[in-house]
């Protein structure tokens, strides 16, 4: 995994769907993951979804995975003021363990 | 409970000090690893230890040290060749695949670092 890309900024109104992208380059991804930051905290994960699959959801969240075009993003139905944070995808490369982790996207849900 | 724990929360380093980092997990992870944020940027990987005994520098580790006696813990010194160390430092672990399985990295609530 050499890089890892996502748009640093969202914002969106409360109720509204977010969706977060991020953009990878590296073909031998194995698995992508999605964490949360919330501000002073550890990263949470959220969901995580293996290269040979296209989607996966989970309650309000759904990932979707191109890899023809090696792009990931994640979908946050009805979104809250709780879901205020920063988001990192991160992609497991080759046989090792290590993570790539993208530079984050905060996400500012407005009332 | 299991999980990772660091500690202390806040800590302050005076010029030309060392100053250690504690991460320690009862998640019985094989693979334990130290990051630093810095503001508006992305974790950066300082070092990583696949098992005791054992650990590789990522790709930020001059001036921090690691060691790895023991499973559970994870320790991070930062130097005073660590010109500047003000960031939040967060350790994480995982159970330590090696043959290119899921990875999940659990993450303890970090360690804000800053220079007097």
């Amino acid at each position: 995994g050499e890089d890892v890309e996502q748009s640093l900024f969202l914002s969106v109104r409360e109720g509204d769907s977010s969706v977060i992208n991020c953009t990878y380059t590296d073909s031998s991804s194995t698995y992508l993951y999605w964490y949360k930051q919330e501000p002073g905290a550890g990263l949470q994960l959220l969901t995580y979804i293996f290269s040979n699959m296209d989607m996966k959801q989970d309650q309000r969240l759904t990932v979707l995975l191109n890899k023809k075009d090696k792009h990931l993003s994640l979908r946050i139905a009805d979104t809250q003021t709780g879901d205020s944070a920063i988001y990192f995808c991160a992609e497991k490369w080759g046989g090792g363990n290590k993570l790539t982790f993208g530079t984050g996207t905060q996400l500012k849900v407005e009332l | 409970d299991g999980g990772i724990t660091q500690s202390p929360k806040y800590l302050f380093r005076k010029e030309g000090q060392n100053v250690t980092l504690s991460c320690e997990q009862n998640l019985n992870h094989d693979a334990m690893y130290w990051y630093r944020q810095d503001p508006g940027q992305g974790l950066r990987l300082i070092y990583y230890s696949q098992i005791v005994n054992d650990f590789q520098k990522g790709d930020i580790a001059e001036g921090y040290s690691v060691s790895r006696e023991k499973k559970e813990s994870f320790p991070l010194t930062v130097t005073s060749a660590q010109k500047n160390p003000t960031a939040f430092y967060l350790c994480a672990s995982s159970r330590g695949t090696y043959r290119g399985g899921e990875e999940t990295q659990y993450f303890g609530p970090g360690t804000r670092l800053l220079v007097l």
